[in-house]
């Protein structure tokens, strides 16, 4: 079946540097995937919707100058979060939907420590 | 971001038994609606979903139960076996957003 995968699942980083997140169709075309965040022991969090060839659609409260979000291609959606601060430290999940078969799947996540 | 409540109870039930978790849906427009479980660590897995112009669908040992009055979903897992311990989550979107947004999720122990 379809498959959507992040890498990478696990990153370690400093305060203060960038990171990037990637979030891959495998078999399918996704014109929208979503981001989510998810902190300990809490529910997903929408964070972004990801439009191929366009800008990204942000939720209220989420920074779009520091979560940037590309989605170049029909099968690549990535996520930078700049000048990562210990705060932004979570589980952050990609979902894309294959319109062909109206399902909706997700990636594994990647978890992001910020030292 | 939206998110529905930020509590995670926690449900403890014996191997063997049903287990019945309830979700409370924000949106009276959301015509579609899932079940994720999700293990630690990972991302949330499908179960199984339902369109509301249903009230009920059945699957392998699930069955989820939605009460579009009240905005008020269920899941059943009959004969709960160790595997099933984990977080589940319900969500919620429209054919029209394709967001889904997830419900504050519900923690499943099974005890041996």
């Amino acid at each position: 079946g379809a498959v959507v995968s992040q890498h990478p699942s696990r990153v370690i980083c400093k305060s203060g540097t960038s990171v990037k997140i990637e979030c891959r169709s495998l078999d399918f075309q996704a014109t929208t995937m979503f981001w989510y965040r998810q902190f300990p022991k809490q529910s997903l969090m929408l964070m972004a919707t990801s439009n191929e060839g366009s800008k990204a659609t942000y939720e209220q409260g989420v920074e779009k100058d520091k979560f940037l979000i590309n989605h170049a291609s029909l099968t690549l959606s990535t996520l930078t979060v700049t000048s990562a601060h210990p705060e932004d430290s979570s589980f952050y999940i990609c979902s894309a939907w294959d319109r062909r078969s109206g399902e909706l799947f997700f990636g594994e996540g990647s978890r992001l420590t910020v030292l | 971001g939206e998110s529905v409540g930020l509590h995670l109870p926690t449900l403890s039930v014996q191997e063997g038994d049903n287990s019945i978790i309830n979700c409370a849906y924000s949106n009276s427009a959301s015509d579609y609606f899932i079940w994720y479980k999700q293990e630690s660590g990972k991302g949330p897995q499908f179960i199984i979903d339902i369109r509301s112009n249903m009230d009920k669908r059945q699957g392998q040992r699930v069955t989820v139960l939605l009460n579009k009055t009240v905005k008020h979903l269920s899941l059943q897992i009959a004969a709960t076996q160790p595997g099933d311990s984990a977080v589940y989550f319900c969500a919620e979107t429209s054919y029209s957003s394709y967001k889904l947004i997830f419900g504050s999720g519900t923690r499943l122990l099974v005890r041996p």
